[in-house]
């Protein structure tokens, strides 16, 4: 059984750092594409951003919201993805969930439960 | 992107069938076959209902079912559920990697 779990959330000041974590068991990590999807408070989901398997090769997409503020990367060797958020804003504000993708073209996924983040002064 | 289009509400009751619409553009829903719907409880991870259009994953009932006609994809629940009454949402590939999620729609079963 394939198993997503966040963890890192906070609350930190606007302009503030945070790195958000993401354990992964179950698939061969090396392997898989993983995005990053959050929701604000009482709000719909929003995509943040993909990185693909290293074999695949490429650039990480990112969301124009967050482009140049966060950036996405993986440890292979600890089965892990990581979300470093920099320059934080009140409207950054949510839960953040990670989730694996079977598809290149997204579709077929499993989600973590999510994590926190409050950005407030 | 601009977000995919859904109704905010939508109702049924017991036993009889609800279509939730997710309008977008030929860039997005009409340009490729990769459109995805979630059914989300409050304060639960979204669980994916439907992708590929049409494709039910193992487990989801086949009460869900998926649909798209250009650019505006649907949700069908049939024999509505009391469990049903939750928040779901569609998304759609749109093009250099980028995904696109519509603004959620709550379903009330009457």
């Amino acid at each position: 059984e394939v198993q997503v779990v966040e963890s890192g959330g906070d609350l930190v000041k606007p302009g503030g750092s945070l790195r958000l974590s993401c354990a992964v068991s179950g698939i061969p990590f090396s392997d898989a594409w993983m995005s990053w999807v959050r929701q604000a408070p009482g709000k719909g989901l929003e995509w943040v951003g993909r990185i693909k398997s290293k074999v695949a090769g490429g650039p990480v997409d990112y969301s124009a919201p967050v482009k140049g503020r966060f950036t996405i990367t993986r440890d292979d060797s600890k089965n892990t993805l990581y979300l470093q958020m920099n320059s934080l804003k009140s409207e950054d504000t949510g839960v953040y969930f990670c989730k694996w993708e079977t598809s290149p073209f997204y579709g077929l996924d499993v989600w973590g439960q999510g994590t926190t983040v409050t950005v407030s002064s | 992107q601009s977000a995919l289009t859904q109704p905010p509400s939508a109702s049924g009751s017991l036993g009889q069938s609800v279509t939730i619409s997710c309008t977008g553009t030929s860039s997005d829903i009409g340009g490729y076959n990769y459109v995805s719907w979630y059914q989300q409880h409050p304060g639960k991870a979204p669980k994916v209902l439907i992708y590929e259009v049409t494709k039910r994953p193992s487990g989801v009932p086949d009460r869900f079912a998926g649909s798209r006609s250009g650019n505006t994809a649907s949700l069908t629940v049939s024999g509505l559920q009391a469990e049903d009454e939750t928040y779901y949402y569609c998304s759609s590939y749109a093009g250099s990697n980028n995904l696109v999620f519509g603004g959620g729609t709550k379903l009330t079963v009457l």
